[in-house]
């Protein structure tokens, strides 16, 4: 069975420093990976999404994530915070065809210090 | 419309009464998706709907729980006799297909005293 893993609950950084929020999945074939941002009292936004192909992938708001098959990885990364990224993170992962829902990791808070 | 919308946005109930909550998903997204969320946890798969097959209803926590979709549409989550341990937000998110990614509501928070 598919299932997300992401191992950090909390992370707290700098404006200004760089960033990397881990997901690892647990997948048989090459899923699809995707990460979303849920902002407080929001709904959940799409960030960026792998399907295949270029395994660096860009999304929006500055994100980009890289998927790497020998990790069973799909971590995400920013260059520079900006205190409008502290938010809760999602890592969720697909099985595509017939089995259309999506597994959805805990979530990783991050806070931004000043 | 332009988003996923979801009714009521907040929603008190008596323990043991019957909900019904309301997702109005983008037009023409053939996929619909409830997913719960408790505090502290990831979403959890309630229930999915695409198109006119049967929904994959593999997420249900228990036989108090249902839903339709109605025309391919609108879908409204039922949740009968309310227990506290479902005071939770409730997401509806809907797609054209899974490789797209969903486009999420912003909930319903159910709080059941």
């Amino acid at each position: 069975a598919q299932s997300v893993t992401q191992p950090d609950i909390h992370i707290t950084v700098s404006e200004g420093a760089s960033l990397e929020l881990r997901c690892n999945y647990s997948y048989g074939a090459t899923p699809y990976l995707f990460w979303y941002v849920q902002s407080p009292g929001q709904g959940l936004q799409l960030l960026l999404k792998y399907f295949s192909g270029d395994t660096l992938v860009q999304g929006i708001k500055g994100f980009e994530a890289e998927f790497k098959r020998s990790q069973s990885s799909f971590n995400l990364r920013k260059p520079s915070v900006h205190w409008s990224d502290a938010a809760e993170y999602f890592c969720a992962v697909g099985a595509g065809g017939s089995q259309g829902n999506l597994i959805f990791g805990k979530g990783t808070k991050l806070s931004v210090k000043p | 419309g332009a988003g996923v919308s979801q009714s009521p946005s907040n929603k008190v109930t008596e323990k043991g009464k019957d909900v019904e909550l309301r997702c109005d998903p983008i037009s023409g997204h053939t996929a619909l998706y409830w997913y719960r969320q408790s505090l502290g946890q990831g979403l959890e798969f309630l229930i999915y709907f695409q198109g006119n097959s049967a929904p994959d209803k593999s997420g249900l926590p228990s036989d108090r729980f249902s839903a339709e979709r109605t025309g391919g549409s609108v879908s409204t989550l039922t949740i009968q006799r309310t227990q506290q341990e479902d005071s939770a937000v409730y997401l509806c998110a809907s797609s054209l297909s899974e490789s797209y990614g969903y486009t999420f509501g912003s909930g319903t928070r159910l709080t059941v005293v």
